[in-house]
Parts: structure tokens; C-alpha cells; sequence
């Protein structure tokens, strides 16, 4: 099966431009997760969604930024107005049923440069 | 809050060196335990896992033990290769926050 997928990989913008990340979770997994790791630091979570509902958005930073997950297939995540402190990896994650059990699938990562 | 502490890196070992990788964790109840490879240009992967007290995780030569009396998971391996290098991360699983919680992650560097 293919696995989750993150675009783009790498992504260099301008302090106060906006910016949408995008994740493809596996097909047919309703849980997806975004992290993200600033600065060389620990990977923090940032929300839940269970299909297109928000389960957990307790990680979001603030409000410049935006998680959707339409339809609850693909999620996108915007930064707008994006700041130099938003800078680092933003992973995508999925998971069948939730249970850390069956383990989550992680994608390779957008790494965001502010500039 | 739940929280991992992992040394820092980076860590350089030459080809076949024993390798430890120090994690210890705060977590209220028994948290199920991991540790996630990242190598170049890849997504994160789960290498190993535990879930209960003294439970060993193992995978492609790496091994780590669930210690709830020190609250550490130290991952070890007794001969590392090049294609080794990545970087580690230790994480355990909250059940009281449902989410991975992740240490800050260590590089591993190993050289021929």
C-alpha cells in the first residue's frame, strides 16, 4: 500500500507570506496526526483529526494557523502570516483506528524555511 | 505533563562500535514506549517498541528495555554500521493525552 505522503518537501518563504502544507494519509485510515520538529528539538504534536472532525487541536500553536481535512481524506495545514519562529519539519502522520498498537504511519516530512 | 529526555547528540562512532542511546521519561500510568529512526531524506519509522515493564523491543540489531524503576528505555546496539546514521528519537505514548510524545531527538553519525 502506499504510504502517507507529505507535499512539498521543502518549501522556503517569506516572513508574512502564507504557505499550505499538504498530507495523503494511507486510504482508508480515518485518524491523522500533524507534528512538527522546530529547530532541531523534540517533535511536538500539533492536532487530530478523526475523519474530518478535529479531535485534538491542543497543539496548535496559534491562530496563523489552520488545519482542514475535508471530505476526511487529505488534511492541509496553512501558515498565514508565516513567522521566522515557524521554521522546521512538519510531519503528517495516520493511523487506522487510533490504537498506538497498530502504530502510526509517519510521512517523510515538509520542511518549512522562513526567511 | 508526559515528557521524554533523550541525550543530546550528535553521537560519532566509528564502524562496529557499541552504540547507547540514553532515554528516560515522566509519564503518570504505564505509557507504552518507542523508538523512531528518521534516516536522510525519509520519513520517520517506528524501530521498536515496548509496552509494559520490562518488556524488550528489538528490531535489525537494535535493542532497548522498558525500565519502569529507572523510567529509562536506553537504546543499544553492539556493532553499528554506516548505514546506521540517522537520527533517533525516543517517544512514549500517553494514553491520559492520546499522542506520541517525542524527545528531542539524537544524531547518530557512523563513520568507516
Amino acid at each position: 500500500e502506499a504510504g502517507v505522503t507529505q507535499f512539498p518537501s521543502h518549501s522556503v518563504i517569506e516572513k508574512g507570506q502564507t504557505v499550505t502544507l499538504r498530507c495523503d494519509p494511507i486510504s482508508g485510515h480515518d485518524n491523522l496526526y500533524w507534528y512538527r520538529r522546530v529547530m532541531g528539538k523534540e517533535i511536538k504534536f500539533l492536532l487530530h483529526f478523526v475523519k474530518e472532525s478535529k479531535q485534538d487541536e491542543s497543539g496548535m500553536p496559534n491562530n496563523r494557523f489552520l488545519a482542514e481535512r475535508t471530505g476526511g481524506t487529505y488534511s492541509t495545514l496553512k501558515v498565514q502570516p508565516a513567522e521566522l519562529e515557524d521554521s522546521g519539519v512538519y510531519f503528517c502522520a495516520s493511523s487506522q483506528d487510533g490504537s498506538i498498537r497498530r502504530g502510526y504511519t509517519f510521512g517523510s516530512g515538509t520542511r518549512l524555511t522562513v526567511v | 505533563g508526559d515528557s521524554v529526555t533523550q541525550m543530546e547528540g550528535p553521537v560519532t562512532l566509528s564502524e562496529e562500535a557499541f552504540l547507547t542511546i540514553n532515554c528516560t521519561y515522566t509519564a503518570t500510568g504505564y505509557p507504552s514506549l518507542f523508538w523512531y529512526v528518521q534516516y536522510p531524506g525519509e520519513g520517520l519509522q517506528l524501530l521498536l517498541k515496548a509496552t509494559k515493564a520490562d518488556d524488550k523491543g528489538s528490531n535489525k540489531g537494535f535493542e532497548a528495555t522498558y525500565r519502569k524503576e529507572t523510567t529509562s528505555f536506553h537504546l543499544e546496539k553492539g556493532s553499528v554500521q554506516v548505514s546506521d546514521s540517522a537520527v533517533y528519537f525516543c517517544a512514549l505514548f500517553s494514553g491520559g493525552y492520546n499522542k506520541l510524545i517525542f524527545g528531542a531527538g539524537t544524531r547518530l553519525a557512523v563513520h568507516p
